[in-house]
């Protein structure tokens, strides 16, 4: 089935540094969506891209819909302990109701 | 914003037994509601698509009458595991699709539920 392919699968950084992550895919999507999940719960939403090409902010997050509809990626500005935790890229191809969802990249900053 | 009420949080239960795991969603209407399962370091596992009203959508591998799924109405959605085992433990997750916004949005998820069969 089709698979989403994230990394790194995992980043051990500095307090401060910026961060960088990203997602690629065999098959077009036309929803690419961006999630992190702290221990013991559920997957927040962190941002949503809907058009190719698209470049989006949420804060300190910056997630970009690629050209070519096959991948994404997300940055981190002056990373801060709270970022820490599991990052998931999402997404849906044309028609299907389910995500698919990326391995996960897990975040670890040092103080 | 969008809210999922996922319920209990955690669950301990004998091998054996059956449990019910509640999907809520609050202040929107769902007519597809999913339910994940993950395990530790590893990504969510999508285990079914569950319509309003209609049969749920297991993915291949899935059993069905061991997660029965019911999606009575447009908030609620229901995963019973039924004669849970060991090997059932496991953190579920349900997620919430807003129906009024034409698909674009609100794949919004519940906290999860930590199941531990003894």
């Amino acid at each position: 089935g089709q698979q989403l392919n994230q990394s790194p699968q995992s980043m051990f950084i500095q307090e401060g540094e910026d961060v960088s992550m990203n997602c690629t895919s065999s098959s077009i999507f036309n929803t690419w969506l961006w999630y992190k999940q702290d221990p013991g719960e559920g997957p927040v939403l962190l941002i949503a891209l809907y058009k190719a090409g698209e470049l989006t902010s949420n804060g300190r997050l910056t997630a970009q819909f690629g050209i070519t509809r096959k991948d994404s990626f997300l940055n981190i500005s002056a990373s801060i302990p709270s970022d820490v935790g599991i990052y998931f890229c999402a997404g849906r191809t044309q028609g299907a109701q389910k995500l698919v969802f990326g391995q996960g990249t897990r975040l670890t900053i040092n103080p | 914003g969008a809210v999922v009420s996922q319920h209990p949080s955690w669950v301990i239960c004998k091998s054996g037994t059956s449990v019910k795991i509640e999907c809520r969603s609050l202040d929107f209407q769902a007519t597809t509601m999913f339910w994940y399962r993950q395990f530790p370091k590893q990504s969510l596992m999508l285990m079914a698509t569950s319509n309003e009203g209609s049969k749920a959508t297991y993915e291949q591998g899935v059993e069905k009458d061991k997660f029965l799924i019911n999606h009575a109405s447009l908030t609620l959605s229901t995963l019973t595991v039924t004669s849970a085992h060991p090997e059932d433990s496991s953190f579920y997750i349900c997620s919430a699709r807003d129906s009024s916004t034409g698909g674009n949005y609100g794949y919004t998820f519940g906290s999860g539920t930590r199941l531990t069969v003894v």
